[in-house]
């Protein structure tokens, strides 16, 4: 069984410039939710999609959107990037969203290592 | 106050020490609980859940939870240097919420 998949692994970009990953879920997961992950502020919550909708977002700037495709594929967008976007951007899949059990934990992907210069 | 708050580490300890690693939770509807062991430069990859109070043995790893505390424990036996990792503690409830992470360290 495939894991999840990001795309692209690695990339540089400069102040000012815009970015789109990639994110394709575990086959027969629907939800998925992004991260932001910094040495100094860890794990962070950006969204989750389930379903095509957007079901929760975290505490950042409108600069960061995303969305979800039929297929339960994903994407996100950072525009006007900033320095401080640097980070590794981790996507994450789990069955169904809001249902809390053992069969439900999220599974990462190896993630979409940013760099802002 | 954060919903999952752990112990920041780093941790560094002598190759088969026992590792206790923690977390601590604020919300009383949290019912299932995860560690998540993650490797330089890797995602997070799922370690083992728990559901309730009560412990979770599997090979050298046993997470412990204590609801009436509202405490989140992983232990390691006979630690090994391929331990070395950031150990991530996590519950969900609508949806997930991670502690910050604990970065060990097993030197041979």
């Amino acid at each position: 069984k495939a894991g999840v998949t990001q795309t692209p692994r690695y990339l540089i970009k400069t102040r000012g410039q815009q970015v789109t990953l990639s994110c394709s879920p575990i086959s027969g997961h629907r939800s998925v939710s992004w991260y932001q992950q910094t040495p100094g502020q860890g794990l962070q919550f950006l969204f989750e999609y389930f379903s095509e909708t957007q079901r929760n977002k975290g505490n950042f700037p409108g600069r960061f959107s995303g969305r979800q495709f039929s297929n339960s594929r994903s994407e996100m967008n950072v525009s006007t990037l900033e320095l401080g976007d640097s980070a590794l951007y981790l996507c994450a899949s789990s069955l169904v969203a809001g249902i809390s059990s053992g069969a439900n934990v999220l599974t990462f992907g190896a993630g979409s290592r940013l760099t802002v210069l | 106050q954060k919903e999952v708050e752990q112990d920041p580490g780093p941790l560094s300890v002598p190759e088969g020490a026992i590792v206790s690693l923690n977390c601590t939770y604020s919300n009383s509807a949290f019912q299932y609980f995860m560690w998540y062991r993650q490797y330089s430069r890797k995602g997070p990859e799922l370690l083992m859940y728990t559901y309730s109070s009560g412990n979770k043995e599997d090979g050298r790893f046993t997470a412990q939870v204590d609801k009436s505390s509202k405490y989140i424990s992983l232990f390691i036996r006979d630690s090994q240097p391929s331990d070395s990792a950031t150990y991530l503690c996590a519950s969900n409830f609508n949806k997930f919420y991670f502690g910050s992470g604990t970065k060990l360290n097993v030197k041979p």
